[in-house]
């Protein structure tokens, strides 16, 4: 089966402190991606990463950034938290394969983030 | 773009049957289908693939207009374990999807 976890369940910070959430995966996967969810909102992509120092924006990458050294892992980077970033976080992964969209996304529990 | 799931919400007894449906207004590779339970990660159910197949999980199906970029999940004599919110996916290029809004269903004894 594959797993992806995540670092933390639950995790409180203070306004403008620097957040680090972590994923990783142990399917080598090629693709990762994180999203958040809100109420009403469903799920939306913040960033995603093909490859090992790749990464793309997402549809709303502003005020995080994301490192993806090795490619087991993938970590969301809050360079400043601000309260409007409070959310439930949410990391997948999934194998690229020549013909699109035949690889389903597998996700980990998740981060719930509380900003202060 | 979003894709528009419908309807937001559900509730049914046990045995009664149900459609979400998923509406994209861009052209799609494939519809992916995902459940989520309170608390948990989502958990992924089943992909269409562009070429308007239907696929089918037990009693859990689904079908993929590609012409109208639709695709709707169809489930049949619902059990207490339906319950949860699901998630249509769409792809438009690469492996990125797209998430709709998620249709809350409820399956009541």
């Amino acid at each position: 089966d594959v797993k992806v976890t995540q670092s933390s369940r639950y995790l409180v910070k203070r306004t403008g402190e620097k957040v680090f959430l972590e994923c990783v995966q142990d399917m080598d996967h090629e693709n990762m991606f994180w999203y958040r969810q809100d109420p009403g909102l469903g799920l939306r992509l913040i960033y995603f990463s093909y490859d090992v120092k790749m990464k793309e924006k997402g549809d709303i990458p502003e005020g995080y950034s994301v490192s993806r050294e090795k490619k087991e892992r993938f970590s969301l980077i809050l360079e400043s938290a601000s309260t409007n970033q409070t959310s439930m976080y949410l990391c997948a992964s999934s194998f690229t394969t020549t013909y699109p969209g035949n690889q389903p996304q597998h996700f980990g529990d998740g981060t719930r983030l509380s900003i202060l | 773009q979003q894709p528009v799931q419908s309807p937001q919400a559900v509730i049914l007894r046990e045995g009664e049957d149900a459609v979400i449906n998923c509406s994209s207004s861009k052209a799609l590779y494939s519809v992916h289908w995902y459940r989520q339970k309170h608390g948990e990660a989502p958990v992924f159910l089943m992909i269409l693939l562009k070429g308007g197949e239907q696929k089918g999980h037990d009693k859990i199906s689904a079908s993929f207009n590609e012409k109208k970029q639709q695709s709707s999940l169809y489930l049949t004599a619902s059990q207490l374990s339906y319950s949860g919110t699901y998630f249509c996916g769409t792809e438009t290029s690469g492996s990125r999807l797209t998430f709709g809004e998620g249709t809350q269903l409820t399956v009541n004894p």
